[in-house]
Formats: structure tokens, sequence, C-alpha cells
């Protein structure tokens, strides 16, 4: 059975960093493009940045550019997402999503339960 | 990067159908055939109902089909049930690796 558990998620004031983890199992993670979509409390889905399977493609949201830096493991079977320049707008619970193909394609078929990041002074 | 419109709500009685649309542009859901539906819960993460416009992943029960016609694509649900009352969200490749949601529908059966 796939599976995706994200970890990282804390309280932090606005201009502060947080690294989010995710750590998949049940499924080879190395063969698949790995995304970040968040929502934020009582909002809707919003997609945050994906990574192909071997890294040599990388997308953001316009939202976050220059802010978000994806990256991954494969030896670790581990995505993470460091979050720099924190805002009150980046508050949201943080979905690790593995796409269908191993290229970025929005065919998430496995969701983590999210990790939740909060920010606020 | 704008997010793809769909109707805040949809409603239908048990047994009926009801169409949920999503709306793009040439850049998305236009250029890609490359949509797919979610279905969430409260309280629970989002799963994959189609993929790729019109498929199903495996366990996903036929009541749920996909297409589309130029920048819109639509979720049709069959038959519906008491427990397809929930949040349902469609998303778009947009190209150069970039990933576009809808806003969301709720569903509500009547």
């Amino acid at each position: 059975e796939m599976q995706l558990v994200e970890s990282g998620g804390a309280v932090v004031q606005p201009g502060g960093s947080l690294r989010l983890s995710c750590v998949a199992s049940g499924f080879s993670f190395e063969n698949y493009a790995m995304n970040w979509v968040r929502q934020a409390p009582g909002k809707g889905l919003e997609w945050v940045s994906g990574i192909t399977w071997n890294s040599d493609t990388i997308g953001y949201a316009d939202s976050v550019k220059g802010r978000f830096t994806i990256s991954r493991d494969n030896a670790k079977n581990s995505l993470y997402l460091q979050m720099n320049s924190l805002r009150p707008e980046d508050a949201a619970l943080y979905f690790c999503a593995k796409d269908l193909r191993g290229v970025v394609r929005s065919s998430l078929d496995s969701w983590g339960q999210g990790t939740l990041v909060t920010v606020s002074s | 990067q704008s997010a793809l419109t769909q109707p805040p709500s949809a409603s239908g009685s048990p047994g009926q159908s009801v169409t949920i649309s999503c709306t793009g542009t040439r850049r998305d859901v236009g250029g890609y055939n490359v949509v797919s539906w979610f279905q969430q819960y409260p309280g629970k993460a989002p799963k994959l109902l189609i993929y790729e416009v019109n498929k199903r992943p495996s366990g996903v029960p036929d009541r749920f089909s996909g297409s589309k016609s130029g920048n819109t694509a639509s979720l049709t649900v069959s038959g519906l049930r008491a427990e397809d009352e929930a949040h349902y969200y469609c998303s778009s490749f947009a190209g150069n690796t970039l990933v576009i949601f809808g806003g969301g529908t709720k569903l509500t059966v009547l």
C-alpha cells in the first residue's frame, strides 16, 4: 500500500523559515514525480510545487516562487519543501502528493494526511 | 496562474446525475489532455477520481466519468448516492511543470 507521511509543520513568525519533509513507502519512489499541495483553513486546494522523478525539472506556483524550494532524495524515499520568508497567507495544511507519471502532470494518485503550517506573530 | 473556474455548489437527488464544470484557458485545460478530478471529505486528504480527462484509477466506481470540450472539462456523477456528498476539485497541467486547481465545488445530495 502506498503511503506518504509529512512532517515539519509548526508555528512560525512572519519572515521565518520552515522545512517540510515527506517520507514515502509502498511504491518505487524514484520513478514518480512528486508535488506539494496546500489548503488554507476552509479554502480550496492550491498546488505549490512539483519535481520530476530525477529532479531535472521543477515548477513553482507564482505565489511561492523565489521563497520556497522543493527537493527530493530518492535514496531516502523523501521529498522536502524549504520555505523561507513565510507570510501569513502561507498558513495552510501542506500535503505531499505523488504523480502517476515520472513528470509533473497533476494526476495525483496518492496523498499524505498533511502537516500544518501556522504563520503568526 | 489563475485558478480554474468551478461552480461553488451543485446538488441532486439520489439516483440522479450531476455534472460539474471546470473552465480554464487554452494554456491549461484546452491545451493539454491532462485534467484530473478529486473528491475530498471534510478533514480528509483528496482522492483521485479521474485523470487525463476521462480515465478512472482502479477502485473508482464507473458512476464517475470525465470529459472535455475546448477549455472546459466536466465531471459527471451518475446514480447519485448520499456518500457522494463532498467537495470536488479539478486540476490541469499548465505546461512547464505547472499545475492549476479549480476553486472547488460542494456537491450536496438532497
